[in-house]
């Protein structure tokens, strides 16, 4: 079956590192997203891996290991507008969005 | 408009009326998608279109359908509401080429009573 798992809630305090990690089991792949969603919010687009390695956008970084089947969102500096819900999600041989079920993120002064 | 819009923003239905959500993207892009997301749940596709004049069925579409009479408009359509379709609805789209990223629109808050 297709799977993808991510934690369910993590805390983590303002100025700091958080890693999200992402493992998955699919069909086929053709890629591995990061979405960020903000409570009551539409999913927003942060990251795209299709190849190993580490991807940079400022203060996110988003890791694949294909092999693996894992991947992990690092957010650093936090701040306190980064408290939301990070969705991994892959694309399988059709190009389908499987979902994880979403990481929910707290941050703490 | 810029991006993709959905309406109605939120909706109580009762069991057993026939609702459409509407759908509209300004970005021409070829692919659509509609999306539930419930609580626990990771987003859930319910039918997905690749181009104008074609749609497929996606992970949970027992109860709805769709249509894509041209490239802007995307329908989703619930003949007759039950309580288990209370949930909230997302459209999405993306171009097929590339990275194949999706965007998304606001969403549409659906209870059925």
């Amino acid at each position: 079956g297709q799977n993808i798992d991510q934690p369910t809630e993590m805390t983590a305090t303002e100025g700091a590192i958080v890693q999200i990690n992402c493992t998955y089991q699919t069909s086929g792949f053709n890629g591995l997203f990061w979405y960020q969603q903000h409570a009551g919010e539409a999913p927003t687009f942060l990251s795209y891996n299709v190849l190993d390695g580490l991807e940079e956008k400022g203060r996110f970084s988003s890791f694949h290991s294909r092999s693996k089947g894992y991947s992990y969102l690092l957010l650093k500096e936090l701040q306190m507008k980064d408290s939301a819900s990070y969705l991994c999600a892959v694309a399988d041989s059709n190009y389908q969005l499987i979902w994880g079920a979403g990481t929910k993120l707290i941050i703490k002064p | 408009i810029a991006g993709i819009t959905q309406a109605p923003t939120s909706q109580i239905l009762a069991a057993g009326r026939r609702m459409t959500l509407r759908c509209t993207q300004d970005m021409r892009h070829n692919a659509m998608y509609w999306y539930r997301q419930d609580l626990g749940l990771g987003l859930r596709l319910i039918h997905y279109s690749n181009t104008a004049g074609t749609t497929g069925k996606g992970e949970v579409p027992d109860g709805y359908s769709v249509s894509r009479a041209n490239t802007d408009d995307f329908p989703l359509t619930l003949a007759s509401a039950v309580p288990s379709q209370t949930s909230v609805y997302f459209c999405a789209s993306s171009d097929l080429e590339g990275g194949r990223e999706q965007f998304f629109g606001p969403g549409t808050r659906l209870t059925v009573l």
